[in-house]
């Protein structure tokens, strides 16, 4: 079984300059959520989607990042414009269904973003 | 918030069983403790999971104290592979949202 994608690997950019992931879940998994990642810390939850709708976004600063779920498949998560404290590493993850046990849960490598 | 409290750090020899307490006192009757990994460089990886009874599988075992409110991970045999932050959760399954705390980051020595 393929894994969660995501791309770019890295990712450097100046402040207040725009970015966006990508994250393309497991086949299938109809919940998809992106986690923030600051250096040191735990994921912070941003947002959760159940396949194309929003379930969750109550942790995401909506005045810069805005996130999709077209055909509730793949996602991307957009950053505009960028701050030096967004520099993170951006994680994805997908859960087969909403409520789902056991290992349902699973993450990417991930996108490390540094703004300079 | 994350329910759940474990030490910022651990050592463990190479070899030797790590065991990593957790605290949730706060754990309901319906949530279940998951513990997840997490290598540098790398997201999150799951473990195992466990609601009243011990567990184990293949990486791990798990041990939930009677009353719940605390709980074990134990890695059999170390390695230094296994260096890690390591994430004690609980969630109720039907909540179906992870909320990380800040983990237990392990040593494996030489």
């Amino acid at each position: 079984e393929a894994g969660v994608a995501q791309s770019p690997r890295y990712k450097i950019i100046e402040k207040r300059q725009s970015v966006a992931f990508w994250c393309n879940p497991i086949s299938g998994h109809a919940t998809l959520y992106w986690y923030q990642q600051i250096l040191g810390q735990g994921p912070k939850l941003l947002i959760q989607f159940q396949n194309n709708g929003v379930v969750d976004d109550s942790q995401l600063p909506k005045d810069r990042f805005s996130a999709e779920r077209l055909k509730g498949v793949d996602s991307t998560l957009k950053i505009q414009p960028a701050k030096l404290e967004d520099s993170a590493v951006y994680l994805c993850a997908s859960n087969y269904r909403t409520g789902g046990t056991k290992s349902g849960y699973t993450f990417g490598s991930g996108t490390r973003l540094t703004v300079v | 918030d994350a329910k759940t409290t474990q030490p910022p750090s651990m050592d463990c020899a190479e070899g030797r069983a790590a065991n990593l307490p957790c605290n949730h006192s706060t754990i309901s009757g319906n949530e279940y403790v998951y513990w997840y990994r997490q290598i540098h460089s790398q997201g999150p990886q799951y473990i195992i999971h466990g609601l009243k009874n011990n567990e184990t599988n293949e990486m791990a075992s798990l041990i939930i104290t009677e009353d719940r409110k605390s709980s074990t991970l134990i890695l059999p045999h170390a390695t230094l592979r296994d260096t890690a932050v390591y994430y004690c959760i609980v969630f109720m399954n039907r909540d179906d949202k992870i909320i990380f705390g800040k983990g237990t980051r392990l040593h494996i020595l030489p």
